[in-house]
């Protein structure tokens, strides 16, 4: 079965720290794998979309990996601030024309 | 700029009552979609459409309904809604149904069923 795990459920840190989130995913056959940020009361907002061929993506102080043999992927978040407080959501693509599969996410809480 | 737009933001309906939730977009994508988000779940589709009079069920289309009459919007219909259908809505679009292309999200609709 097509499924995305996303760990932690759940974060806290302080403000100006780093921290990386973990994505596994069993899709296949695989197309891509996107971050969404979104904010509470919000709706998704694409952070990166890497295809099978790229390691590494990047956008601001977040960095994407993806390791497509062991499928796994990680964000990376450098000097954390307040408004990265949100929910962080895996998403991966397989061949075209199929649906889009959503992990859970993870909450991010950034304090001062 | 072009955007997304959802409406109502939040409605409270009675178990039973037909539901309309509307779903407009300025990016002249053909491609629309809608799915829910509920605690302990990712965002499930609904259903979802690549253009004008093409209509797909997704993974949970019982109870669901839309219509394309033009590329702008894709409303979704609870033909008669249940508590099982509290959840939060969102309208998302792309420009193409290749797998590469980003998905636009709407700001979503939280419904409540009574």
């Amino acid at each position: 079965k097509n499924q995305v795990e996303q760990s932690p459920q759940s974060l806290i840190i302080l403000e100006g720290k780093n921290c990386t989130l973990q994505c596994n995913y069993t899709v296949s056959p695989f197309s891509n794998l996107r971050w969404y940020k979104q904010d509470t009361g919000r709706g998704p907002v694409s952070l990166t979309i890497m295809t099978f061929s790229e390691n590494t993506k990047s956008n601001g102080r977040y960095t994407a990996t993806l390791d497509a043999d062991t499928k796994q992927s990680s964000l990376h978040i450098t000097a954390s601030q307040l408004s990265d407080s949100a929910s962080y959501i895996c998403v991966v693509s397989g061949q075209a024309g199929t649906a889009l599969i959503f992990g859970k996410g993870t909450t991010l809480s950034v304090s001062s | 700029d072009a955007e997304i737009t959802q409406s109502p933001r939040h409605k409270i309906t009675e178990t039973g009552r037909q539901v309309t939730l509307a779903c407009h977009q300025t990016w002249n994508h053909n491609n629309m979609f809608w799915y829910r988000q509920d605690l302990g779940h990712g965002l499930r589709l609904i259903h979802y459409s690549y253009g004008v009079h093409d209509t797909n069920k997704g993974e949970v289309s019982d109870g669901y309904s839309v219509s394309r009459s033009n590329t702008e919007d894709l409303p979704l219909t609870l033909e008669s809604a249940a508590s099982s259908q509290t959840s939060v809505y969102f309208c998302a679009s792309s420009e193409s149904s290749g797998s590469y292309y980003e998905q636009f999200f709407g700001p979503g609709t939280r419904l409540t069923v009574l």
